[in-house]
């Protein structure tokens, strides 16, 4: 399968913590990376392989991955943080090289 | 720091062919390792993979549009090109350059993105 998918819409208190979580079989072979997508703005990448922020990605993201779901954990979760997030990997199957989530509308309260 | 800079035309009448370029500054094109990809995004929608270009001019394609779309690179200009053809109203979203990177046989990311030019089809 070529998908990825994501829940559409996730809420957090803030300086709770969150889970945002993706799905799909190319995730037993490959990493996800995580993008922030603010209104108006241009992806950003926050996490990528194992769990690794690129410079100046808060500490309080991180990632995770078991089976074919892989996670972005926001540790504290601030007002700046409210965005969409899309998870990516590449397609484990052949077909498509790239493939995205339908992204994560995060609402923090 | 690597940037990408979008550039072109943001009004394609309908049938014509959408052209895009994406400069890169901070950084070669051609260094290996990374693939010099297009993706767009229709008005409030998600993320969709157009395709992507090796230094070299390996291309690859998403399969939903590979009819339409052409790819190149001009590593004497480091810039990378997107021409979509028969173009439709369905192809009005931001176009988006970024550079993937590969890591490792695990890993593949867009690290640099850049800031997306919105094209719109209408006669």
């Amino acid at each position: 399968s070529s998908e990825l998918t994501q829940d559409p819409a996730v809420s957090v208190a803030l300086g709770q913590t969150v889970r945002i979580t993706c799905q799909g079989d190319s995730l037993r072979s490959y990493y996800a990376s995580w993008y922030q997508q603010k209104p108006g703005q241009a992806p950003v990448l926050v996490i990528y392989g194992k769990n690794n922020r690129p410079s100046g990605i808060p500490d309080r993201f991180s990632g995770s991955s078991s089976g074919n779901t892989a996670s972005l954990t926001i540790t504290g979760a601030q007002a700046e943080d409210e965005a969409d997030y899309y998870c990516n990997s590449r397609d484990s199957s052949g077909n498509l090289p790239v493939v995205f989530g339908g992204g994560t509308k995060l609402t923090v309260l | 720091q690597v940037q990408l800079q979008e550039s072109g035309p943001g009004l394609v009448k309908p049938s014509q062919t959408l052209s895009l370029t994406c400069t890169v500054s901070g950084g070669s094109i051609s260094s290996g390792g990374y693939y010099w990809s297009w993706i767009r995004q229709h008005p409030g929608k998600g993320l969709e993979w157009i395709g992507y270009i090796y230094y070299s001019g390996s291309t690859y394609y998403n399969p939903s549009l590979k009819s339409r779309v052409t790819i190149s690179v001009d590593t004497s200009k480091n810039q990378f090109s997107l021409k979509l053809s028969s173009v439709t109203a369905a192809d009005t979203a931001v176009y988006y350059c970024a550079r993937r990177t590969y890591s490792s046989s695990k890993t593949y990311y867009f690290d640099y993105w850049g800031q997306g030019t919105l094209v719109t089809v209408s006669s």
